[in-house]
Order: C-alpha cells, then structure tokens, then sequence
C-alpha cells in the first residue's frame, strides 16, 4: 500500500541552525512523483519541489536542498541556515503514475519553529 | 503562474445552512481539481476529485449528498455543504490539477483555505 510518514511530528531549531525534515515512503509503482509542500500559519499550501521516481539526482535551491534515495525510499528536505520565515508545517506527498488521477497521498506533517 | 483561489476565506454559519466554496485557477486551466479537508494539527483528507464536465469521485466515507461537487468549468470547482452542522467545522482547502506548469505533469496547486465555523 502507498504511504507516506514523516516520523518527526515537531522540530525547534534557533535561527541560523541547518534543519532535516525526514520523509519515508512506500509505494509498488515503479513511477512515482514525490512533493513537499510548505503550510505556513496563513494555511496556504506552497509547493516547493518535484521529484520523479527516475530522477534521483538530489536538487539545491537556495537555502533549501533535497536528498532522493530510493534505496532507502527517503525524501529528505533540508534548510540551511534557518530563518523565523520558515516557520510552517512541511508535508512530504506521494502521487503514483499509474493511476492517473493525479491523487496525492500526504504524510502527517512536520511542524517547524525557527525561534529567534 | 498556478494560482489557485477560494472564496469565501473564512465563513460563519448557523446549523442547517448551506455554504458554498468556491475555487478557480486564475491564470490556467483545471481539467481536474481536488477538495481536501483539514482539521487542527492533523494532514489533508482528500474528499473527492472533481473533473470538468464530469461527476466527482468521492472517497470512502465522504457523504456525496451532503458536499456538493460541481466542476462546471476548467478554472471553477464549488463544494456545497448542505445543512451544515458544527461537526462540520473545518478548514476546506481545494487544489488545481496542472499538467502543463513548471513542476509537472502531476503537481497540485493549493488555494488558501476556507475557514467554515457552524454555530
């Protein structure tokens, strides 16, 4: 069965610290996608990043950085140098291909705090 | 690009009413969107995947007469809670189905969120 679990429910990192946000998933599709989304307080859903179950090649993007293993069939997300801004809930998502209906199976969040 | 938006952002409403959502792609075309809900603390549960011109699909355990689905266009969905009750309090969140966006072929996009209170 497709699942997706983020084992850390809430993480507090002072500013300026790097953060791991942990995603693991299950899936018997050969052809995946793997999201993260950003919920800020607003409850806005933002996404951040794509990943095809192909491309395992680990993305960088500003302060944010992304490690795709799918021998361990991790997704991990990590924030360099912390900012308050980053405050929000992460979610890590699964879409599988074959069924075409685009549905997104979420995991349960990671609650961020990023103090002062 | 991908911008998703709901309307109402937040609504109050006395039990027995109904409430109608709205969500529209702003600047591209939805063949398919998706009603998901939301409580405090805890992750999205899809509700139902609505396609332009066709029925929605509900998932298991989401009453299809008491929320109403209607993708009558490709940039408009509305969800309808008919005679609302306080149990049905949430946070709504729609998301837009965009195959030909950066990001994908399989990318949400999400809308801001309707905050339903029923008294």
């Amino acid at each position: 069965a497709q699942k997706v679990t983020q084992a850390q429910t809430e993480i507090s990192v002072v500013e300026k610290e790097d953060v791991t946000l942990d995603c693991v998933y299950e899936t018997r599709d050969t052809t995946y996608y793997l999201f993260w989304y950003k919920q800020p307080p607003s409850g806005e859903l933002v996404f951040l990043i794509r990943r095809n179950s192909f491309d395992e090649q680990n993305e960088i993007s500003g302060r944010y950085s992304w490690n795709f293993q799918k021998s361990t069939s991790s997704f991990n997300f990590t924030i360099t140098a912390s900012q308050v801004v980053d405050s929000a809930v992460y979610f890590c998502a699964l879409s599988e291909a074959w069924s075409n209906t685009g549905k997104l199976i979420f995991g349960q969040g990671t609650t961020l705090q990023v103090k002062p | 690009g991908a911008v998703v938006s709901q309307h109402p952002s937040r609504v109050i409403c006395k039990s027995g009413t109904s409430v109608k959502i709205e969500c529209r792609s702003l600047d591209f075309q939805a063949t398919t969107m998706f009603w998901y809900r939301q409580f405090p603390k805890k992750s999205l549960m899809l509700m139902a995947t609505s396609n332009e011109g066709s029925k929605a699909t509900y998932e298991q355990g989401v009453e299809k007469d008491k929320f109403l689905i209607n993708h009558a266009s490709l940039t408009l969905s509305t969800l309808t809670v008919t005679s609302a009750h306080p149990e049905d309090s949430s946070f709504y969140i729609c998301s837009a189905r965009a195959p030909h966006l950066a990001g994908g072929g399989d990318t949400q996009y999400f809308g801001p969120g309707t905050r339903l209170t029923v008294l």
